[in-house]
């Protein structure tokens, strides 16, 4: 069974500080995608990272794939009150269909 | 294009009823995911579809629980006699192709009472 863990599992920061979120398996994935989810809604698509070692940058926001392609990082600079949320890590691959996802990072950026 | 369209929003049903949720994919989309999501729970995998195919249904319960993709129409997730447990927010993804590209449409949650 395949099984992605994330970390810190709640995170509640000022506005303004920096923070690391990680995702983390012991199995090998194509790819590994990062999702943001809000309070009724579906996971919205951040970013796919397919080789080990890439790093993506989406404004504020940088991606790491590792280079075993085991796990991943999220970090955000200057966190803002925008950027609360529920993040969410997804391999894929690995001889499975479809996504295999962590539990989630719950961010809360207090102004 | 209105993305991929998941109805009803909210369902509450009696334990004992029977629940039908439709999945409408992106137009040009012919993959269809369904994943089911419990409070503090990541997503998990249920059943992968095509155009009247099930792929894989290896998350999906042996009992109770069905799904199809018509040549017409939306897919359709059923869960026949429904108990407390079925209880949870179901999300529709769809692709167009089996790797790569999913979205996701707004879940449907459902309430057993």
């Amino acid at each position: 069974t395949q099984l992605l863990e994330q970390s810190p599992q709640f995170l509640s920061i000022q506005e303004g500080e920096n923070l690391t979120v990680y995702c983390n398996s012991s199995s090998v994935f194509s790819s590994l995608q990062w999702y943001r989810q809000e309070p009724g809604e579906g996971p919205v698509l951040l970013v796919t990272v397919v080789t080990g070692g890439e790093v993506k940058k989406l404004k504020r926001l940088t991606f790491q794939f590792g280079d075993a392609r085991k796990d991943s990082s999220l970090h955000i600079t200057a966190a803002q009150p925008g950027d609360t949320g529920l993040y969410l890590c997804a391999g894929e691959g690995g001889g499975a269909d479809g996504l295999t996802f962590g539990k989630g990072t719950h961010l809360i950026i207090q102004p | 294009n209105a993305g991929v369209m998941q109805n009803p929003r909210h369902l509450v049903r009696r334990r004992g009823q029977e629940a039908r949720l439709r999945c409408s994919p992106m137009k040009g989309h012919s993959h269809v995911y369904w994943y089911r999501q419990l409070p503090e729970e990541g997503l998990k995998f249920m059943v992968y579809l095509q155009k009247e195919n099930i792929i894989d249904e290896s998350g999906m319960p042996k009992e109770r629980f069905s799904a199809e993709f018509p040549k017409e129409g939306p897919s359709i997730l059923r869960i026949q006699q429904v108990v407390r447990g079925d209880s949870a927010a179901y999300f529709c993804a769809s692709s167009p192709a089996r790797v790569g590209g999913y979205t996701f449409g707004s879940g449907t949650r459902l309430t057993v009472v």
